[in-house]
């Protein structure tokens, strides 16, 4: 059974870069997949930040894009999120997932909540 | 427009039938994808794809689509249903994808 586990700080400062990672279990980072980041700030809705395919291009959410790199280590089996220049805007609980197609997540992490706060 | 758009806030009776919609241009040439999220939790994968469930979900969560909006039915309502739904879609004019502002379902 795949397992999807997030982790990264909890606290980030404004302007500071937020660094995420989602460690896999029982699959390969490295299979034809969709992995992906999405956030979901308190007590709003789901936000798609990004998707890699392994072996394929990235595609980016266009109002996140040129803040996000999002990339994808085999040696590790995880892929992981970099956010530059964070506000309290970014504060939200981040999570990562795997779909079969782009946006069909059928795995998800447990989610990392992040505030962004000095 | 890349957006989808969602009511808020939908309640239905126990045991009833309950549709939430997913309205965008978007679903003209994708098809929506359904999440359920209780509190607390992760999204969970509910609709996908023309009508398809993935295993865990009950057969009373059905997805149809009509022009460029598409529906999750629950037919004969559970309590346990009451979550948060978000449907999704792949937008191709500009190569994202998109969620809704999701759906508050409460079941009386």
């Amino acid at each position: 059974q795949l397992q999807l586990q997030g982790s990264g700080p909890g606290l980030v400062k404004p302007s500071e870069t937020l660094s995420l990672s989602c460690s896999v279990s029982g699959g390969s980072v490295g299979s034809p997949y969709y992995w992906a980041w999405i956030r979901q700030p308190p007590g709003k809705g789901l936000e798609w930040i990004g998707s890699p395919y392994y072996g394929g291009p990235t595609y980016y959410n266009p109002s996140l894009k040129s803040r996000v790199t999002i990339s994808v280590d085999t040696t590790k089996n995880q892929f992981s999120l970099k956010m530059t220049s964070v506000t309290a805007a970014d504060t939200a609980v981040y999570y990562c997932a795997r779909g079969f197609e782009i946006a069909v997540l059928n795995y998800w992490g447990q989610g990392i909540p992040v505030t962004v706060s000095s | 427009s890349s957006e989808l758009t969602q009511d808020p806030a939908v309640s239905v009776a126990l045991g009833q039938t309950v549709r939430i919609t997913c309205q965008g241009d978007s679903l003209r040439t994708s098809y929506a994808t359904w999440y359920q999220q209780k509190p607390g939790q992760a999204p969970v994968l509910a609709i996908h794809g023309k009508n398809n469930r993935p295993s865990g979900i009950p057969d009373r969560f059905s997805g149809s689509r009509s022009g460029n909006t598409a529906s999750l039915t629950i037919t004969g309502a559970q309590a346990e249903d009451e979550a948060d739904y978000y449907c999704n879609s792949w937008d191709s004019t500009i190569d994202h994808v998109v969620f809704g502002g999701g759906t508050k379902l409460t079941v009386l």
